[in-house]
């Protein structure tokens, strides 16, 4: 079974300032996948990054990059130059590897991130 | 192009009745998952559909029952409603070659009275 772990259920960030939302992880998969969804008010869940579990370099996507530590199961977002924009709820995520037929993501309770101006 | 399409985007039953929620993937996706996602809470898999048929399923009862069309469109049934079916249901859409993403819709927020 995949457990995915937010432990801040809220945070705040004055603008321009970077940000760094925690989750760990827990699996018994040798492959995986980590991501990281934003969900505003709205209910849409919005992609933002990817990270597999045999990539070499943490992925980066414009301000976002993900802080991965293999061996500390965890996969930590950061947000640099925070915007107003940025406030939502924020949920980390996981996958099996493709090879074992397995598709369901596994999504932690997620932190609620505001920015102030 | 239009992302994934969900309808209703809300609605009200009352305990014992029936629902049924439908998505349209993102144009060039063919496989479908829904979600359910309770107040507060992250969203949990319900099942995923792949060339019509149920390819991996959540812990979820039998009520929970699905569809995929030929078109790739989906439709989420949940029988015999509880309160505590009361969620926003999330469908998300990807394509097998793509498969690392999943594509949301802004969902269907159910309330049972």
């Amino acid at each position: 079974a995949q457990k995915i772990t937010q432990t801040q259920p809220g945070m705040f960030v004055q603008e321009k300032e970077a940000v760094t939302l925690d989750c760990t992880y827990d699996t018994s998969d040798p492959s995986y996948g980590l991501f990281w969804y934003k969900q505003p008010s709205s209910g849409e869940m919005i992609f933002l990054i990817y990270q597999g579990s045999y990539d070499q370099q943490n992925a980066t996507e414009g301000r976002y990059s993900l802080n991965f530590q293999k061996a500390r199961k965890s996969a930590n977002l950061v947000i640099s130059a925070s915007q107003l924009g940025d406030s939502a709820m924020y949920f980390c995520a996981m996958r099996p590897g493709l090879g074992t037929g397995r598709r369901a993501l596994t999504f932690g309770s997620g932190t609620r991130l505001q920015v102030q101006p | 192009d239009a992302g994934v399409t969900q309808s209703p985007t809300h609605l009200i039953k009352t305990r014992g009745q029936q629902v049924t929620l439908r998505c349209s993937p993102k144009s060039g996706h063919d496989t479908v998952s829904w979600y359910q996602q309770a107040l507060g809470q992250g969203p949990q898999f319900i099942f995923q559909y792949y060339e019509e048929e149920e390819r991996q399923r959540g812990n979820f009862p039998d009520r929970f029952s699905g569809h995929q069309f030929p078109n790739y469109s989906s439709e989420l049934n949940v029988n015999a409603l509880l309160l505590g079916d009361s969620a926003l249901y999330l469908c998300a859409s990807s394509s097998t070659a793509g498969a690392n993403v999943l594509t949301f819709g802004a969902g269907s927020r159910l309330t049972v009275l």
